[in-house]
């Protein structure tokens, strides 16, 4: 199981941050990648990020500059942090575990959290 | 990045019909590392099919995908009132990870 948790509203040009504890799996575990997903109201999909036990990162290039994303395996949790965030950074964000698949090391996303909404609003 | 065309963008169908719907990649995904979810309103996506045409855990056999390279297809044959939803495809064969915009599949 997974659970995101943070603020629900953030301020123009401030940094939103999310958490997402795990519980009945481990952060530690070397077969997994931990990532983040976006969903604007109304729209599709889109993968912000992912991160290893170890603390490789991957990120999507389209958000690179502004995101951080960290594992803390003491706390069995990983976290999303997004900077100087606009109106269009608005959206339900998930965490989900990813899985390897083949020769990829990062494939596809089971199971997701339920996702959290965050509203960028003064 | 792989961009990913799904069609319809809503199908309208009865329960007990069969759904067909179509993701299209702008190049080829490789060794077809393509996935389905499902999205119910206010729910997560859920996985369905990994590797373009294996179900995952728990998925009824109603579930199939199917396709290689450009073109693949998800199938839903005789629909059940809870398989009314969005469906999205992704590709993870290269990065970034890539999601179509969906398939609304809706009550006729």
């Amino acid at each position: 199981q997974l659970q995101e948790s943070g603020p629900g509203l953030v301020k123009p040009s401030e940094t939103l941050s999310l958490t997402c504890t795990v519980s009945g799996g481990s952060t530690s575990s070397n077969t997994y990648y931990w990532g983040w997903i976006r969903q604007p109201p109304g729209k599709g999909l889109e993968w912000i990020g992912s991160v290893y036990y170890s603390g490789s990162t991957y990120y999507n290039p389209s958000l690179k500059s502004r995101v951080t994303i960290s594992v803390d395996t003491s706390k069995n949790h990983f976290s999303l942090r997004l900077s100087s965030v606009t109106a269009a950074d608005t959206a339900v964000y998930y965490c989900a575990r990813q899985s390897r698949a083949g020769t990829m090391i990062r494939a596809f996303f089971d199971p997701w959290g339920q996702g959290t909404l965050v509203t960028v609003s003064s | 990045e792989i961009v990913l065309t799904q069609s319809p963008g809503t199908l309208s169908l009865s329960p007990g019909e069969s759904a067909t719907l179509s993701c299209r990649a702008s190049q080829s995904v490789r060794s077809n590392y393509l996935a389905w979810y499902q999205q119910k309103p206010g729910q997560a996506p859920r996985l369905l099919i990994f590797g373009a045409s294996s179900r995952a855990t728990g998925i009824p056999d109603r579930f199939s995908g199917s396709g290689s390279g450009t073109d693949f297809i998800l199938t839903i044959s005789r629909l059940e009132p809870e398989d009314f939803a969005v469906y999205y495809c992704q590709q993870y064969g290269s990065s970034p990870e890539t999601f179509g915009q969906g398939t609304n599949v809706e009550i006729k």
